[in-house]
């Protein structure tokens, strides 16, 4: 079974440039997250979609970040206009939701964004 | 609001010594927990995970266990290797599908 597939693995930008990452999460799991990783921190949590709702996107920053799941099945996540401090690592994770008690996420590698 | 609290890195262990990375918790209700790891340039992968109370999640040689009176879920293993140096994250998931993630601890492993 094929994982979590994110790209690109890496962009450097200017500031005030726009920059997208895309997600294609695990064939068949309906719940998908964005994460952002800064250096030497744990994931945190910018939004979840539930099939193609986002169900949770209280800590997304909505002046500049933007996200779509078109179809429910891959993700895309935009910046406009990047910041310096935007620069982290963007992981996206997926979960089937059949078993409340046993889901699990599966993450992909992450797209590391430096923005000079 | 809920929380995760992991022991600070980095850990520096010669192979084949017994490891400890503590984590506790603050939650309201019964959240399930969970030990990720993270090598370098990859995403998190799922280590174990324990989903009630007196649980003992295990994987690897890895193993924690759930403990609701401490509100801690101290990962272990009895002896480690090259391989396992990466960095460890400790989660637990509230009810609502919200996952909150320690900050990690990096372990180093000496051959």
């Amino acid at each position: 079974e094929a994982g979590v597939v994110q790209s690109p693995r890496y962009k450097i930008i200017e500031k005030k440039q726009p920059v997208a990452f895309w997600c294609n999460p695990i064939s068949g799991h309906n719940t998908l997250y964005w994460y952002r990783q800064n250096l030497g921190q744990g994931p945190e949590l910018l939004i979840r979609y539930e099939n193609e709702e986002a169900v949770d996107d209280s800590q997304l920053p909505k002046d500049r970040f933007s996200a779509e799941r078109l179809k429910g099945v891959d993700s895309t996540l935009k910046i406009q206009p990047a910041e310096l401090g935007d620069s982290a690592v963007y992981l996206c994770a997926s979960s089937s939701r059949r078993d409340r008690w046993e889901e699990t996420q599966y993450f992909g590698p992450g797209t590391r964004l430096l923005v000079l | 609001g809920d929380s995760v609290t992991q022991m600070e890195g980095p850990v520096t262990l010669s192979e084949e010594a017994f490891l400890t990375i503590n984590c506790t918790y603050t939650a309201t209700g019964y959240p399930s927990l969970f030990w990720y790891v993270q090598y370098p340039g990859e995403g998190l992968q799922l280590l174990l995970k324990a989903t009630k109370a007196d649980d003992k999640g295990s994987n690897k040689g890895f193993e924690a266990t759930y403990r609701k009176e401490t509100t801690s879920f101290h990962l272990e293993k009895g002896s480690v290797q090259v391989s396992d140096s990466a960095v460890y994250f400790c989660a637990l998931r509230a009810g609502t599908y919200k996952y909150i993630f320690g900050t990690g601890t990096r372990l180093k492993v000496l051959a």
